[in-house]
Order: structure tokens, then sequence, then C-alpha cells
């Protein structure tokens, strides 16, 4: 197993840049979930991608979007940055999404 | 909506004291429950989970948590903790069945000391 793998580590924009974090999921996973970590809080849902397909999201706005890849890596793209959006942001895959997922290291946003 | 309570923000501890974390759920449905372990500067690792079957689940460290249903807890314990324990906790939730997003806590910084 390779397990979760995410680039870059860590990542310095302007307010109002565009950004484009990648997440390869790890070996026979379908399913790839992101989350956005906030200093000192728990981990919160941004959008989950399920066979290529998206199925489910949280209560971000349109400006972060996804994709999932036939080899079922994943992308996040930020548009617009802003301030608060600097944070540590998790890439998570799993078979099915039963039993739990596998978390990346995480790339690290600072927006300034 | 699932929701999940992590009453305690911080708790210290002296190396080899028990220590419990606790955390309570929220859910009209059945749901599985988990505990994520985030060392700092890492990403979360999985420490257990709980499915089905029976409500005592255990992790090859040492630790364990029990589901209760009826108190909506799942509160993680050890008997005996490390040094090497010290890092942030959070539960969290899911709804049974297939690609469903986890719901977290807020976390439970463990501070061991000696």
């Amino acid at each position: 197993e390779t397990g979760v793998t995410q680039s870059p580590t860590h990542l310095i924009k302007t307010r109002g840049q565009q950004v484009t974090l990648r997440c390869s999921s790890q070996s026979g996973h379908n399913t790839v979930s992101w989350y956005q970590q906030a200093l000192g809080q728990g981990p919160q849902f941004i959008f989950q991608y399920y066979r290529e397909e998206e199925n489910g999201r949280g209560n971000f706005p349109p400006r972060f979007s996804g994709l999932q890849f036939p080899n079922y890596s994943s992308e996040l793209n930020v548009n617009a940055l802003e301030l608060d959006d600097s944070a540590l942001y998790l890439c998570a895959s799993s078979y099915t999404g039963v039993g739990g997922y596998t978390f990346g290291s995480g790339t690290r946003l600072t927006v300034v | 909506a699932q929701s999940v309570t992590q009453l305690d923000s911080q708790v210290p501890v002296f190396e080899e004291a028990p220590v419990e974390l606790r955390c309570n759920y929220s859910s009209s449905v059945s749901v599985y429950l988990f505990w994520y372990v985030q060392y700092p500067n890492q990403g979360l690792q999985l420490l257990l989970k709980y499915l089905s079957g029976s409500t005592l689940v255990e992790s090859i460290n040492g630790f364990e948590a029990e589901f209760n249903k009826s108190q909506t807890s799942f509160h993680l314990r050890k008997p005996s903790v490390h040094i090497s324990d010290t890092a942030e906790y959070f539960c969290a939730v899911s709804l049974t069945g297939t690609a469903s997003k986890l719901t977290f806590g807020t976390g439970t910084r463990l501070q061991v000391t000696l």
C-alpha cells in the first residue's frame, strides 16, 4: 500500500489568486474526500467524489471545486482566495467509504 | 444531520495514568463511529472504529472505545498512557452505507507529562 499522498505540502498564495491542490489516493480506493482544517478546529467536509462523480458537498461556496480522475487521483481548486481560506487541506480516500478513510498528511495553505 | 461533541478541549495527564476522552454524538439514524489521532504537522490516522457487532473496540496500541447507544457516546480510554500518546484526538461519525462523509468533533488535546 502506498497510502494517500498530497502535494504540495506547503503553499503561500496572495488574496484573489487561484490554487490547485493534488491528491493521489491509496491503491484500490474509489472514494476521495476533501476536508478543510482551520487552526485549532476539527476538519470540515468540503466535498466527496465516488467513482469520478461528486456525491456530497459541505457548506463551502462554489469557488471550491474539484475533480476525480479515472485513476482515482483528485484535485481541489480554490478560486478568488480569501484570507480565511488559510488552513490545512486534507485529502482522504476509501474503498466505498465504509470502514473509515485513509488521510494524507495535508497541504498547509497560507493566504496573505 | 449528524453532530459530534467533544466536551474536553484539553486533557492533561501524567505518564502511566489512565485517561478517558469523551465523545457524544447526535443522529436520528444508524451511524459508524471513529477515533482519529493527529500528531503535530501531520494528517489524521485512524485509531479505531465501530461499525457493528461488539460494542467494545480496541486499537493495537492499547486504546479502547465503547459504543453506548442509549447514551449516544463513544468514549476513548487507555489504562496507562505514554509520552508518545501526546496528540490531538478527533471523534468522528458517518452514516452507515456507501461513501458517507465524516463529521468530526472539535478535538481533544491529550498532553502527557512526566
